[in-house]
């Protein structure tokens, strides 16, 4: 089975503070996302990355940026935190088809910057 | 006007009733996912489909194509089953845009 493992279950930080969220997968899956996922607006991506050092801008990408230095891991960051970005962190990996083939998920990370 | 809608939002339902939640979109598709997450945030994919029906166990997806309408269905529910299950479409421009997800609660 294909397992996605986010470093956090629960972390607070405060604002201001430079955030990083990291990801790993043991399937040698080619697609990576972030998403974050807000009560009413479902999964949002954040960004995608489809190889090794490639990333894509997702819809709401302001305010992160990411790293993708080796095939299994996949890190977010937050520059300066912010109170906007409290919320649910969801990692997920996929083979290369992202529409055609199911992404793997990771178990979440509940963010909360003070 | 969102282009992946679901209903309903939230839904309640006794133990062995049968169960159907719903999924709409605006866009061309490739594919059609359905998730579910339980309580405690991780996610799990369900289905994948492009066309007609896929069943596993008691659960049951549905695609129609014209109507740009899925379902998903749950035969003889039991408590377990309870989560939000997301409904995410594959567009044709290479995109995965999910639902809001509808939140099922069972209760024995």
């Amino acid at each position: 089975d294909v397992k996605v493992t986010q470093s956090s279950r629960y972390l607070v930080k405060r604002t201001g503070e430079k955030v990083f969220l990291e990801c790993v997968q043991d399937m040698d899956h080619e697609n990576m996302f972030w998403y974050r996922q807000d009560p009413g607006l479902g999964l949002r991506l954040i960004y995608f990355s489809y190889d090794v050092k490639m990333k894509e801008k997702g819809d709401i990408p302001e305010g992160y940026s990411v790293s993708r230095e080796k095939k299994e891991r996949f890190s977010l960051i937050l520059e300066s935190a912010s109170t906007n970005q409290t919320s649910m962190y969801l990692c997920a990996s996929s083979l290369p088809d992202r529409v055609r083939q199911p992404q793997h998920f990771g178990d979440g990370t509940r963010l909360s910057i003070l | 006007k969102n282009e992946v809608e679901q209903s309903p939002q939230n839904l309640t339902a006794q133990e062995g009733e049968f169960i159907t939640i719903n999924c709409s979109y605006s866009v061309g598709i490739s594919a059609l996912h359905w998730l579910q997450q339980h309580p405690g945030g991780g996610i799990v994919s369900l289905f994948m489909l492009s066309s007609g029906k896929k069943k596993h166990g008691r659960l049951i997806a549905t695609i129609n194509i014209q109507e740009k309408h899925s379902s998903l269905h749950i035969t003889a529910s039991h408590p377990r089953d309870s989560a939000v299950y997301i409904c995410g479409v594959g567009t044709s421009y290479d995109k995965v845009i999910f639902g809001p997800g509808t939140s099922l609660s069972v209760i024995p």
